[in-house]
């Protein structure tokens, strides 16, 4: 099994729609939790932190289910800039930050 | 505030040749790490630095693959010799310190004839 698990997409949905990715991790001792955005062929960037209490960033928001081992991350008002790759990652070290990537679930905007 | 840099952006090689790559992370920023992104999938850790010593190599493929850091600032990483299966982008990150924030370059893209 996976250390993160992803479903790839893509997922192609029109601007204004809701759009939700869920991201499944193994380890259930993993630390912390972060959704990364890459665009196409550039580099990952941090787009939030995931707590358990749940978070939001505008039209982010990103939820933790420690007892399923599972991450949510929704987006509202889809934006044709949100085309893009989002990446779950997890932390499965409390020593220090040893990232895992999920292999990332791409997102097609269209108008 | 400068990013991560990285040289080259691009790099075409022959299996068995070998090939380096150069990082210099945000400046100040204790922890330096490389990963490789093959296409479609996402990054894996080959290798962090704190300062000039090493924290985890453990993924990074030891009889081809070696990184340092000397002076506790840029990097290398030299693959030799390079196989079909590294191609791939190389992407170097930097963080303050262990647990900080992961800021990443725009990476080398590696492709192996």
């Amino acid at each position: 099994r996976k250390e993160v698990e992803q479903d790839p997409g893509p997922f192609n949905v029109p601007e204004g729609a809701t759009v939700a990715f869920n991201c499944t991790y193994s380890n259930s001792a993993s630390q912390s939790f972060f959704w990364y955005r890459q665009d196409c062929r550039k580099e990952p960037k941090l787009l939030m932190s995931v707590y358990s209490s749940g978070n939001e960033d505008g039209r982010f928001t990103a939820q933790l289910n420690r007892a399923s081992q599972y991450i949510s991350l929704l987006i509202r008002d889809s934006k044709l800039s949100d085309s893009a790759t989002y990446l779950c990652v997890v932390n499965p070290d409390t020593g220090f930050q040893k990232l895992v990537f999920g292999t990332g679930t791409r997102l097609l905007v269209s108008p | 505030e400068a990013g991560v840099a990285q040289s080259p952006r691009y790099k075409i090689i022959e299996k068995r040749q070998s090939v380096a790559f150069w990082c210099n992370p945000i400046s100040g920023h204790a922890t330096l790490y490389w990963y490789q992104q093959i296409l479609g999938q996402g990054p894996k850790l080959l290798i962090q630095f704190q300062n000039n010593g090493v924290v985890d190599d453990s993924q990074l493929p030891k009889d081809r693959f070696s990184a340092e850091r000397l002076k506790g600032v840029d990097s290398t990483l030299k693959i030799q010799p390079a196989k079909l299966e590294d191609s791939a982008v190389y992407l170097c990150a930097s963080s303050l310190g262990l647990g900080g924030t992961q800021y990443f370059g725009p990476g080398t893209r590696l492709l192996v004839l």
